[in-house]
């Protein structure tokens, strides 16, 4: 089974830019991977963003976009506020089954 | 509005069975795959399979292959998932979330939305 890789933690400034990203230990992260991006808070059930690596739903804010960055696919959030604090979890399908990554800690601070 | 309840917390000793349950409202229960995501405490997210509620067929996740059992009833629009020979490292919020079309595609509906979780504790 592939491992999805994900940075464990990162910081940003409110108001200012953060790219994370989502990478494959099978190779390059492809639209056929099916990209999904979930936004978890602490004691609350994850929360989809970005379905097919750039699709965003109704309830989600501009600031957040979806992209593919360097054979991983990324979420870029610009403009951080301080309700963006939260895990944040890539989702990549491989043949009917589907792997996590490790999710990401994003602190505004 | 589209909603997914979960059953209420259980409490489990080592080897034996749970069964959490989802029951979906809003939409047409048939026409949609179910996905059952768990979390251990402090964890991040583990997908352990889907059910396509339209024939009924599973796919799990290889780790869980042999101890997990995916069901629905259309009748009642529930599905269920039980999990046998529980370990301590089974100790996790499941999570039930519905999937894309069973028989047109769904992108969006993917994932979206989430039931609230069920707590499920191993503990001798």
């Amino acid at each position: 089974q592939a491992v999805v890789t994900q940075e464990p933690s990162l910081t940003v400034s409110p108001g200012g830019t953060v790219t994370l990203t989502c990478g494959s230990s099978a190779g390059v992260v492809t639209s056929g991977h099916l990209p999904y991006w979930f936004q978890q808070r602490p004691g609350q059930a994850p929360r989809t963003l970005i379905y097919e690596t750039f699709n965003k739903h109704s309830w989600v804010p501009a600031r957040f976009s979806g992209s593919f960055l360097g054979g991983k696919v990324a979420l870029t959030l610009s403009g951080a506020q301080l309700e963006d604090e939260a895990d944040y979890y890539c989702l990549l399908h491989y043949g009917g089954d589907w792997v996590f990554g490790g999710g990401t800690k994003l602190t505004v601070l | 509005q589209v909603q997914l309840v979960q059953s209420g917390a259980e409490v489990k000793h080592p080897g034996a069975s749970v069964m959490v349950s989802c029951k979906a409202s809003g939409y047409i229960f048939s026409d949609y795959y179910i996905h059952w995501v768990r979390q251990a405490p402090g964890q991040g997210l583990e997908w352990l399979g889907w059910i396509n509620l339209n024939d009924g067929a599973p796919r799990y996740a290889q780790k869980f292959q042999g101890r997990v059992t995916m069901t629905g009833d259309r009748s009642i629009s529930t599905t269920s998932m039980e999990l046998s020979g529980l370990r301590s490292d089974d100790t996790a919020v499941y999570y039930c979330t519905r999937g894309s079309g069973t028989v047109v595609p769904a992108p969006a509906a993917r994932f979206n939305p989430w039931g609230q979780g069920t707590l499920v504790t191993v503990s001798s």
